[in-house]
């Protein structure tokens, strides 16, 4: 079975600060890794994703996200957030069978000017 | 422009009522997915399906009905049954492998009268 736990629900942060936002996920076989964006009353934006080789990997608007195999982590960071990233995120994995994934309960970031 | 379309955006129910959400794709993607979303509590999967003519219950099917006659379309039914249907509604679909990414909808937000 496979699970996944986004240890913050909201997290405030002040423009131009850094941020971190955590997922852990549990899965008895190899996953696949995505974090995704949803601004309100949008769908979900894929943000970025990990499947195989370097384990750091970034999206075009200035996040990035780091595959720990050992802590079973997949933690999404930004050195300096600007305001247009206030929104929620969402982490998911996928195990490297079958066509299910599984979603966190997201983390609100707001990004205070 | 290639994507996935959800209607309507906004869909009012009277008690005792079905309706019925669109979602339609023209990504040539096999796979395709419907999900709820309750605040604080993540994406929730209700039915999916990975080929046509063939789809599967996902953790909260009861009170919901899908069909897939043709590749491109999924629509969900919100029956009767469903006593708490108020929620946003977010389609999906995937890359085909194990490797894909799902890509979303824009969502259907279902209000009951």
């Amino acid at each position: 079975a496979q699970s996944v736990t986004q240890l913050d629900s909201q997290v405030p942060v002040f423009e131009e600060a850094p941020v971190e936002l955590r997922c852990n996920y549990s899965s008895s076989v190899s996953v696949y890794l995505f974090w995704y964006v949803q601004y309100p009353n949008q769908g979900l934006q894929l943000l970025l994703k990990y499947l195989s080789g370097s384990t750091l990997v970034e999206s075009i608007n200035g996040f990035e996200a780091e595959f720990n195999k050992s802590q079973t982590s997949f933690h999404l960071r930004k050195p300096s957030v600007h305001i247009s990233d206030t929104a929620e995120y969402f982490c998911a994995v996928a195990p490297n069978t079958g066509n299910q994934f599984y979603f966190g309960t997201g983390t609100s970031l707001t990004v205070i000017p | 422009d290639g994507g996935i379309t959800q209607s309507p955006k906004y869909l009012f129910r009277k008690e005792g009522q079905n309706v019925t959400l669109s979602c339609e794709q023209n990504l040539n993607h096999d796979a395709m997915y419907w999900y709820r979303q309750d605040p604080g509590q993540g994406l929730r999967l209700i039915y999916y399906s990975q080929i046509v003519n063939d789809f599967q219950k996902g953790d909260i099917a009861e009170g919901y009905s899908v069909s897939r006659e043709k590749k491109e379309s999924f629509p969900l039914t919100v029956t009767s049954a469903q006593k708490n249907p108020t929620a946003f509604y977010l389609c999906a679909s995937r890359d085909s492998g194990a490797r894909g990414t799902q890509y979303f909808g824009p969502g259907t937000r279902l209000l009951v009268l």
